[in-house]
């Protein structure tokens, strides 16, 4: 069965600073895609960046940007001019390869909230 | 697109009573998922529905639950004789098929408290 872990409960930065959420996971599949999603307080939960595990180079979607480790399994976040509107909760995601079979579900992380300070 | 839409953003029940939640995905998505958030947790999964056929059920949906997605547009998610531990956040998402390049909207999810 496939686990994500995000070890980091809660995370504060400055604002303009950058900071870096991780996320492991654990899995036997070779393909599969990694998410991570944004929850503010207002609760709708969006994505922010997602990664095919075949693809070798890092994601990037303008301040956020990922740092994909295959081989330890790790799917870190990296955002960059951290700005007020990026406190939320950070959740990381694993979803299987899409073949005929495998579920469609994603397997989240307990999450990681972070606070964006003046 | 105007995006997932559920309906009650809030509701308060007795234990005991039939709750019944809507979500309306995004008109061009066939899949469509419900998954349970409860304070502090990520989300769970608890079923799918691709066009109208239910395709997977989590266990933890226990027989007091049920959904359906009549004609593969609106689902309806179920919950008869209601425990204080249903007490959660119902978010309800769609996609269309394909994976990687079809990542999941959410709905602003409908919280459910049990007294």
């Amino acid at each position: 069965a496939q686990t994500v872990t995000q070890s980091q409960p809660e995370m504060s930065v400055q604002e303009a600073e950058t900071v870096t959420l991780s996320c492991t996971y654990d899995t036997s599949e070779n393909n599969y895609y990694l998410f991570w999603y944004k929850q503010p307080p207002s609760r709708q939960m969006i994505l922010v960046i997602r990664q095919e595990a075949y693809k070798q180079q890092n994601a990037t979607e303008n301040r956020f940007s990922v740092n994909f480790q295959k081989a330890a399994k790790s799917f870190s976040l990296k955002i960059s001019d951290s700005q007020l509107g990026d406190t939320a909760m950070y959740f990381c995601a694993f979803m299987k390869h899409e073949v005929a079979g495998n579920n469609r579900k994603l397997i989240w992380g307990l999450g990681t909230s972070l606070a964006v300070n003046p | 697109d105007t995006g997932v839409s559920q309906d009650p953003r809030h509701k308060i029940t007795k234990r005991g009573q039939n709750v019944t939640f809507r979500c309306d995905p995004i008109s061009e998505h066939n899949r469509l998922y419900w998954y349970r958030q409860t304070l502090g947790q990520g989300p769970e999964f608890l079923t799918y529905f691709q066009n109208e056929a239910q395709l997977e059920k989590s266990r933890l949906l226990s027989d007091r639950f049920s959904a359906e997605r009549p004609k593969g547009s609106f689902s309806t998610l179920e919950i008869q004789r209601t425990e204080q531990g249903d007490s959660a956040m119902y978010l309800c998402a769609s996609s269309r098929s394909g994976g990687y390049n079809s990542p999941l909207h959410f709905g602003n999810g409908t919280r459910l408290t049990v007294t």
